[in-house]
């Protein structure tokens, strides 16, 4: 079956470390996203790419960093570099006016 | 300014009532498409529903139609017959430049907070 995979679902680090979030996607879909959600809000955006080797920044890109070394996979780093990085991660892929999303990773930052 | 804005925080609809999610939008664009998304409580984005700004019948699926009123750039999603599974957050998001574009992202409104009662 189809679809983008985010994992892991729960996340759990330390203030001050890096983490990577994973999102594949078996689509095979040109543009990828990943964006943001806080409680009572709606999704932000933080990076897109519409083709490999290829990423922009969205609305809310600092503390953060992107990869598009594969048209499958689009991973998220969350550095030590972002004030506020607990939150829950949607990543979503589309093609035409299909826009696809994984099941999020949730990430908790102490 | 808000491309998206959806003005009702929370709405309750008794079960196998019909309920209309509110949602405006704003652009200059001519050519956009306009998107219905469902968020359970467990997270995952739901698509529900997309209406092209060029397609001259609003959208259905299923218990889901799309009231897309283009001159006062509203795009309301009515929701027939509810069932408690319904209880979710909805989300109306658009994109600028549809009809095959593989550009543009979505922008999303804070959302609506739908509660459906027995």
């Amino acid at each position: 079956d189809g679809g983008i995979t985010q994992s892991p679902k729960y996340l759990f680090r330390k203030e001050g470390q890096n983490v990577t979030l994973s999102c594949e996607q078996n689509l095979n879909h040109d543009a990828m996203y990943w964006y943001r959600q806080d409680p009572g809000q709606g999704l932000r955006l933080i990076y897109y790419s519409q083709i490999v080797n290829d990423f922009q920044k969205g609305d809310i890109a600092e503390g953060y960093s992107v990869s598009r070394e594969k048209k499958e996979s689009f991973p998220l780093t969350v550095t030590s570099a972002q004030k506020n990085p607990t939150a829950f991660y949607l990543c979503a892929s589309s093609l035409g006016s299909t826009f696809d999303f994984g099941n999020g990773t949730r990430l908790t930052v102490t | 300014a808000q491309k998206i804005t959806q003005t009702q925080p929370g709405m309750f609809v008794q079960e196998k009532e019909a309920v209309t999610l509110d949602c405006t939008y704003d652009t200059s664009d001519q050519s956009y498409g306009l998107f219905w998304y469902k968020q359970p409580s467990s997270g995952e984005m739901i698509f529900l529903i997309y209406q092209g700004s060029y397609d001259e019948q609003n959208a259905t699926e299923g218990r889901y139609s799309l009231n897309f009123q283009k001159a006062r750039k509203s795009a309301n999603l009515v929701i027939s017959a509810s069932q408690l599974g319904d209880s979710a957050m909805y989300f109306c998001a658009m994109r600028e430049g549809h009809r095959g574009s593989t550009l543009g992202r979505l922008y999303f409104g804070r959302g609506t907070q739908l509660t459906v009662w027995p």
